[in-house]
């Protein structure tokens, strides 16, 4: 079993819908979640941490949960802009290595 | 605000060549990572180094060796290119403790 795991899609959405993606860890000690966005032949940019108590940037809402060991990120009235590939990111402990998953790609259509 | 910068970035090798990715931060970081990126793999960490004089073999070191020539810089060396280490190649860097990476723009590498 990877120990990041994502849909790999892709997610064709219209304008203005809210899709939201799934991420599966393995390790039920990991401390930190990230997700990054990655636009097409560019470096990965963090988008967000991913709190406990879940949280929210705008249109952009991340959520842990740590009991089935999965986080999910949800996108509202999404916009062109958002087409990318969208990276779940854990670190299994403290200051350890980032272990990203394989990415979820987006497709946002007018 | 240069961040991490990455060369070159684009080169095409023959089976057997050698070359050398350069990678260098000017944030003061601790930590630097090498990434490479292949289509529907994520990214898989090659090498990492947490400090200035160190270094840790990742998940796929097999065919590279690296260097962490000082605080700022960080090469990745392909002794003798593969085809399949034909992949995009991200250098990234974090300060100590910290988990969020910047990244380099990435080196795009073609072993025929």
């Amino acid at each position: 079993r990877k120990e990041v795991e994502q849909d790999p899609g892709p997610f064709n959405v219209p304008e203005g819908a809210t899709v939201a993606f799934n991420c599966t860890y393995s390790n039920s000690a990991s401390q930190s979640f990230f997700w990054y966005r990655q636009d097409c032949r560019k470096e990965p940019k963090l988008l967000m941490s991913v709190y406990s108590s879940g949280n929210e940037d705008g249109r952009f809402t991340a959520q842990l949960n740590r009991a089935s060991q999965y986080i999910s990120l949800l996108i509202r009235d999404s916009k062109l802009s958002d087409s990318a590939t969208y990276l779940c990111v854990v670190t299994p402990t403290q200051g350890g290595k980032l272990i990203f998953g394989q990415g979820t790609e987006l497709s946002v259509k007018p | 605000n240069a961040g991490v910068t990455q060369t070159p970035k684009f080169q095409v090798l023959k089976t057997g060549q050698s070359m050398t990715l350069q990678c260098a931060q000017d944030m003061n970081h601790n930590s630097m990572y090498w990434y490479r990126q292949d289509p529907g793999m994520g990214l898989r960490l090659i090498y990492y180094s947490a400090s200035e004089g160190t270094t840790d073999k990742g998940e796929v070191p097999n065919g590279y060796n690296v260097s962490r020539l000082n605080k700022r810089e960080f090469s990745l060396r392909l002794e003798s290119a593969a085809p399949s280490q034909t992949s995009v190649y991200f250098c990234a860097s974090t300060a100590s403790g910290a988990n969020v990476l910047t990244f380099g723009a990435g080196s795009r590498l073609t072993v025929l």
